[in-house]
């Protein structure tokens, strides 16, 4: 079955600055790979996701980056805020794997005033 | 905010009591998950559900079972309880469209404390 690591396990930026989590998986066929923030006693909140017939997507300050040949996905955080402190979890997919799935460790960010 | 209410959001119960977590949903999509979260292990699948009495299993499946008697609930039942069943219990909702892996939206978790 599919295994996605992820690295940082923890982060720590100045605000302002950039902040990129890396990820890897081992399934060739997966084709969809979702980005998760999840604030302290909530849920893992969907923040971008992207398949794999693109190899970038933005959404204002956060973009998301993925290499099939090598498969492995990145979170890009640009001109961070102390509210984008979190745990963040990549993901990935088949669609032959009925939608099941397969999460990263988690990184935990914080963003230092 | 996807409509997702899980209930209870927080239990403590004894080693070999049944326990039922209920996830109820208001958007009317066809799947259904039930994911534990445990420090460094991230999120594991459990069971789904893709229709009205339709489950299977997930990466994490032996000691759970499930039921869906109606689209809006999903229901994840501990027959007894054990201690290695101590977890934040997520359930999560997804649309179905013909050949595209669909969103999950995750509700906001039920800490189960089995002592």
């Amino acid at each position: 079955g599919e295994n996605v690591e992820q690295h940082p396990s923890t982060l720590s930026v100045q605000e302002g600055d950039s902040a990129v989590i890396k990820c890897t998986y081992s399934d060739s066929a997966s084709n969809y790979f979702p980005w998760y923030k999840q604030e302290l006693g909530k849920g893992p909140q969907l923040i971008i996701d992207i398949r794999s017939n693109v190899g970038e997507k933005k959404d204002q300050r956060i973009a998301v980056t993925l290499n099939k040949t090598a498969k492995h996905f990145s979170l890009h955080i640009t001109e961070t805020q102390p509210e984008d402190s979190a745990v963040y979890f990549c993901a990935a997919t088949s669609y032959n794997a009925g939608n099941m799935l397969t999460f990263g460790g988690g990184t935990r960010l914080m963003v230092k005033p | 905010d996807a409509g997702i209410t899980q209930s209870p959001r927080h239990k403590v119960t004894e080693t070999g009591t049944p326990v039922t977590l209920r996830c109820h949903q208001t958007e009317n999509h066809r799947y259904m998950y039930w994911y534990r979260q445990d420090p460094g292990h991230g999120l594991r699948l459990i069971h789904y559900s893709y229709g009205v009495k339709d489950t299977d299993k997930g990466e994490v499946s032996d000691g759970y079972s499930v039921s869906r008697s109606k689209t809006e609930d999903f229901l994840l039942t501990l027959e007894s309880a054990t201690s290695s069943q101590t977890s934040v219990y997520f359930c999560a909702i997804s649309e179905s469209v013909g050949g595209y892996n669909q969103p999950q939206h995750f509700g906001d978790g039920t800490r189960l404390s089995i002592l």
